[in-house]
């Protein structure tokens, strides 16, 4: 079974400052493993994935993950924060397996401070 | 990416009727669709799996009756909140997945309020 778990459930960051958000997952396997944003009352949008090879994975507006497999981890960082950037954000675990269910963390709401 | 198209984006009905929501994939074939619901600050919860052609497939402590899910062709899938009361009342998202299903292409969600 597969779990995903994302340390702090709100973070704030100044604007221009690094944005850390930590994610953990646990899997017998490596699995497949990504960040969505979501902004409110909206779907969510693909911000990065890893499937395999190069473990730093380059996203989408800035942002970029690292999979690190002995720490089980999948942080997600951006130097410089953006006001606009203020969101909801979710780590994602979901196994090689066509059919394996993809699993979401509970979220991290990212406060950007002017 | 692939462009997954949710109607309607918000919805307010009154107790006792039903709600359609639809979920179109609208440039690539979803060969399965999946159904969450997002409680207020809350994460994404699978209510369904549903693959083309087939019944849904249900998490547990779903009701099948109560949320009725459609799959009949490979671009559209529809569910269905049967007699809706006021503690349906949340945001649905849809989740259409090709045949690589390696990324996951999500709605832009539904706003259900049930009054």
């Amino acid at each position: 079974a597969q779990s995903v778990t994302q340390l702090g459930s709100h973070v704030s960051v100044s604007e221009g400052a690094l944005v850390l958000l930590r994610c953990n997952y646990s899997s017998s396997v490596p699995p497949y493993l990504f960040w969505y944003v979501q902004y409110p009352n909206q779907g969510l949008q693909l911000l990065l994935k890893y499937t395999t090879g190069a473990t730093l994975v380059k996203g989408i507006n800035g942002f970029e993950a690292e999979f690190k497999k002995s720490e089980t981890s999948f942080h997600l960082t951006k130097p410089s924060a953006h006001m606009s950037d203020a969101a909801e954000y979710f780590c994602a675990v979901r196994g090689r397996n066509r059919d394996d269910k993809i699993i979401f963390g509970k979220g991290t709401r990212l406060h950007i401070l002017p | 990416g692939a462009v997954v198209s949710q109607h309607p984006s918000w919805v307010i009905c009154k107790s006792g009727t039903s709600v359609k929501i639809e979920c179109r994939s609208l440039d690539f074939q979803a060969t399965t669709m999946f159904w969450y619901r997002q409680f207020p600050k809350q994460s994404l919860m699978l209510m369904a799996t549903s693959n083309e052609g087939s019944k849904a497939t249900y998490e547990q402590g779903v009701e099948k009756d109560k949320f009725l899910i459609n799959h009949a062709s490979l671009t559209l899938s529809t569910l269905t909140v049967t007699s809706a009361h006021p503690e349906d009342s949340s945001f649905y998202i849809c989740r259409a997945a090709g045949t690589a299903n390696t990324e996951a292409f999500f709605g832009q969600g539904t706003r259900l309020t049930v009054v």
